[in-house]
């Protein structure tokens, strides 16, 4: 079965603070696609970055960097020198490509991690 | 473009009662979803539909109904309402996987939903 696993319920930090939130996923397929959203106070999710399988490059975006490492089954999202408006929840999700015979897009969720940046 | 638009955006209702909750997208989008949120749990997949015509269960369906006559809509129906459905319900869309894997989800702005 496939599952997503984040671990850190909440992570409390102080404004310039580094903060990596946790991602450990669970599938057997070899093709998968995995997925960082974060949702601000305001509720809305916005799309942060999309990785698929085949490609172990770390990402960086700004202050925003990604390790994706198979042989641990990871996918942990680091923020450097964090601000406040990074306060949000972040959601780590899970893509197949396939699923039996059908290809459907189905996002598999994590719990979220709560982040609380303080000034 | 307005993206996934989800209507109301605030509910209330009283247990047994019916409503529909609507989304729509103007991305031409094939793939649909609906997925509802609750403290601790992350999102979870009610139901989806890979084209107009075709709808599928997702992992928690039970008590919702989903129909898809076009591309651009996709509603979602509570039959009797219990206090189990409190939660905030959200729509996404994605091009199919013909057009390119791992399409990224577009969500929209969400639905809160209270049952007493």
């Amino acid at each position: 079965a496939q599952k997503v696993t984040q671990a850190q319920t909440e992570i409390s930090v102080v404004e310039k603070e580094d903060v990596t939130l946790d991602c450990v996923y669970e599938t057997r397929d070899t093709t998968y696609y995995l997925f960082w959203y974060k949702q601000p106070p305001s509720g809305e999710l916005v799309f942060l970055i999309r990785r698929n399988s085949f490609d172990e490059q770390n990402e960086i975006s700004g202050r925003y960097s990604w390790n994706f490492q198979k042989s641990t089954s990871s996918f942990n999202f680091t923020i450097t020198a964090s601000q406040v408006v990074d306060s949000a929840v972040y959601f780590c999700a899970l893509s197949e490509a396939t699923l039996g015979s059908s290809n459907t897009g189905k996002l598999i969720f994590g719990q979220g991690t709560t982040l609380q940046v303080k000034p | 473009n307005a993206g996934v638009t989800q209507t109301p955006k605030f509910q209330v209702l009283k247990t047994g009662q019916s409503m529909t909750l609507q989304c729509a997208q103007d991305m031409n989008h094939e793939y649909m979803s609906w997925y509802r949120q609750d403290p601790g749990m992350g999102l979870r997949l009610i139901h989806y539909s890979v084209g107009a015509g075709i709808t599928d269960q997702g992992e928690v369906p039970n008590g919702y109904n989903v129909s898809r006559s076009t591309t651009e809509d996709f509603p979602l129906r509570l039959l009797s309402a219990a206090p189990s459905q409190t939660s905030v319900y959200f729509c996404a869309s994605s091009y199919s996987r013909a057009r390119g894997p791992g399409n990224e989800q577009f969500f929209g702005p969400g639905t809160r939903l209270t049952v007493l």
